[in-house]
């Protein structure tokens, strides 16, 4: 079945660069996404890629994809204390409904 | 931008009674809607995906008559959950898309306590 896996935690010094990965096991996904959603709120696109791309770069954000491997890593450059939240990594599946993995969340240290 | 607001962002009901949640898309069209509940520490979980003017698509144990489900234009989706109970509670968040677009708008969500 369709799933996807990310870590729970990730803890950066404020100023380091964060990486934040998931694994996805749905080859035929045409897109993959990023969410960002802040304490008690709800969930803001950051970025997303489509499946014949490798990297995609916005400002301090930067997506790998790997698709031989099924990975998909979020790069933030120069974290902020503004980047604490929690990232949820997304797959598109075949009715357009999104498959979520359970979010890593950033913790950053000063 | 896409902007999608829902109503009510906190609701406290009573045990047994319904709640609607309402999903708006404030400056586009939405051909489609999901609803998503999100238990705490949890991912997202979809509930069901709805087509403007026809029936909502329910996922594989979700209550289509415990959880109504009517998206009756363009820019509106409700969700209404019938006899709640306390472990109804939870984050309730609706997203919307464009026809054939590949870009899901989220809602800040609703808050749903159940006492």
């Amino acid at each position: 079945g369709e799933d996807v896996e990310q870590s729970l935690f990730l803890s950066v010094r404020e100023g380091d660069s964060s990486v934040i990965n998931c694994t996805y096991t749905d080859s035929s996904s045409t897109y993959l996404y990023w969410y960002k959603q802040e304490p008690g709120a709800g969930l803001q696109l950051l970025t997303y890629i489509f499946s014949n791309m490798d990297m995609k770069q916005d400002q301090r954000l930067t997506v790998l994809l790997n698709k031989k491997d099924k990975h998909l890593s979020l790069r933030i450059a120069d974290t902020q204390t503004g980047d604490s939240a929690i990232y949820f990594c997304a797959e598109m599946g075949s009715n357009y409904q999104l498959i979520w993995g359970a979010g890593t969340k950033l913790i950053i240290k000063p | 931008g896409a902007v999608v607001s829902q109503h009510p962002s906190r609701v406290i009901c009573k045990s047994g009674t319904s709640v609607k949640i309402e999903c708006r898309s404030l400056d586009f069209q939405a051909t489609t809607m999901f609803w998503y509940r999100q238990f705490p520490k949890q991912s997202l979980m979809l509930m069901a995906t709805s087509n403007e003017g026809s029936k909502a698509t329910y996922e594989q144990g979700v209550e289509k008559d415990k959880f109504l489900i009517n998206h009756a234009s363009l820019t509106l989706s409700t969700l209404t959950v019938t006899s709640a109970h306390p472990e109804d509670s939870s984050f309730y968040i609706c997203s919307a898309s464009r026809t054939n677009t590949y870009e899901q708008y989220f809602g800040p969500g609703t808050r749903l306590t159940v006492t």
